[in-house]
């Protein structure tokens, strides 16, 4: 079975801060990992994802993740945070397959002018 | 040019009412999905299908059931509705050769009376 674990339903920072959004993952074998993001009143878009090959994975709007597999993490780091990155985040994982995602409940992003 | 649509995008109905929610791909994809999105809960699987003759329920089908009419079409129906079925919608979509991938439509919010 896979699971997902985001910590923090919300996260508040002020622009130009950096975003960290934490996501753990539980999985029987080798996973895929992503993150997606909803903005107001939009279905969710992918952010990033990671597929077995680089570690460290960049995604749109200058957010990238780290796949570490001894900590069976995979947060989602921006250096400075803009007024437009206020959305709801979900990381989500899924395995080879199986091509049935499970997310995370999702964290949602405030930001402070 | 959205590439995955929902009608309605909202709707408002009673308890014990038939409602039928529709999703439509221009995407030429084979495999379908559709989610309810709970405040704190994330995205729960309703029900999946990876081609025109295959359906398969998903976490939360109770209630549900859906028709894939063509390979760009993917109905989800609520056969009476109750209250606790309040709650917004997601279709989506992802293709065989990177099937992990998702991309979702526009969404519809639903509120049973």
């Amino acid at each position: 079975a896979q699971s997902v674990t985001q910590l923090g339903s919300h996260v508040s920072v002020s622009e130009g801060a950096l975003v960290l959004l934490r996501c753990n993952y539980s999985s029987s074998v080798p996973p895929y990992l992503f993150w997606y993001v909803q903005y107001p009143n939009q279905g969710l878009q992918l952010l990033l994802k990671y597929t077995s090959a680089a570690t460290l994975v960049k995604g749109i709007n200058g957010f990238e993740a780290e796949f570490k597999k001894s900590e069976t993490s995979f947060h989602l780091t921006k250096p400075s945070a803009h007024m437009s990155d206020a959305a709801e985040y979900f990381c989500a994982v899924s395995k080879g397959g199986s091509y049935i995602p499970t997310f995370g409940r999702g964290t949602s992003l405030i930001v402070h002018p | 040019d959205a590439d995955v649509t929902q009608t309605p995008r909202n709707r408002i109905t009673k308890t014990g009412k038939r409602i039928m929610l529709e999703c439509s791909q221009t995407k030429g994809h084979d495999r379908m999905y559709w989610y309810r999105q709970d405040p704190g809960l994330g995205l729960r699987l309703i029900y999946y299908s990876f081609d025109v003759k295959d359906i398969n329920k998903g976490e939360i089908s109770d209630g549900y059931s859906v028709s894939r009419q063509a390979q760009a079409k993917f109905s989800l129906s609520l056969e009476s509705a109750i209250p606790n079925q309040t709650a917004l919608y997601f279709c989506a979509t992802s293709d065989r050769p990177n099937g992990h991938e998702q991309f979702f439509g526009p969404g519809t919010r639903l509120t049973v009376l």
